[in-house]
């Protein structure tokens, strides 16, 4: 099946600095890569969604200056949470969806960032 | 806008029994397609099971089978001879043909009991 590689799987900075999320599809191009955050125990909501070549699309809400996503290739693209505060502390998902079956999402593990 | 509603956060059931997740959704899209993943606890995203809505039949994977009512706009999710590893939170999903965005409900934990 279709793998997505998301790393670091965990991460620890100090607030104010920056942190870069990246994730990947190993064996397919992704048409859309989404990303998600998800708080415990809750549902996932998603922050952006990411096309390759192109701007992403962020949901309402969601600070695309604190947030960047950069979507460089067809098997890549980053989230840097940008001046990271604790409220930002928290589980961040990717997905990919496959260019030729643009339906079924495939999941990174995930990132659980802390901000201290 | 599309929506998701899973109305029990929490149930449980004893092993080796039958035990039946529901789900609802919202929407004025014709053609779609309906998820439920697993979350255990590791906290990586499994896909369980899917369907078509333009599919009369109902999806079934080994233990894991669906209930799609189109009309109802309903989604339920029988896993028969539960076992422990099925321990997890579920979430039902809805996704866009043309978007391939999702929309998650909030979730229902299991937990499944020796």
């Amino acid at each position: 099946g279709a793998v997505v590689s998301q790393h670091p799987s965990r991460v620890i900075c100090k607030s104010g600095t920056s942190v870069k999320i990246e994730c990947r599809s190993l064996d397919f191009q992704a048409t859309t890569m989404f990303w998600y955050r998800q708080f415990p125990k809750q549902s996932l909501m998603l922050m952006a969604t990411s096309n390759e070549g192109s701007k992403a699309t962020y949901e309402q809400g969601v600070e695309k200056d604190k947030f960047l996503i950069n979507h460089a290739s067809l098997t890549l693209s980053t989230l840097t949470v940008t001046s990271a505060h604790p409220e930002d502390s928290s589980f961040y998902i990717c997905s990919a969806t496959v260019r030729e079956i643009n339906t079924e999402a495939f999941f990174g593990q995930g990132t659980r960032l802390t901000v201290v | 806008a599309q929506t998701v509603t899973q109305s029990q956060p929490e149930m449980s059931v004893q092993e080796a029994e039958t035990v039946t997740l529901s789900c609802t959704y919202d929407t004025s899209e014709s053609n779609y397609y309906l998820f439920w993943y697993k979350q255990p606890p590791s906290r990586q995203m499994i896909l369980v099971i899917r369907q078509e809505a333009y599919k009369q039949q109902n999806a079934t994977e080994n233990r894991f089978s669906v209930n799609f009512q189109k009309a109802a706009k309903s989604f339920s999710l029988k896993i028969s001879d539960s076992q422990l590893g099925d321990t997890a939170m579920y979430f039902c999903a809805f996704t866009n043909t043309n978007a391939g965005k999702s929309t998650f409900g909030d979730g229902t934990t299991l937990t499944v009991k020796p």
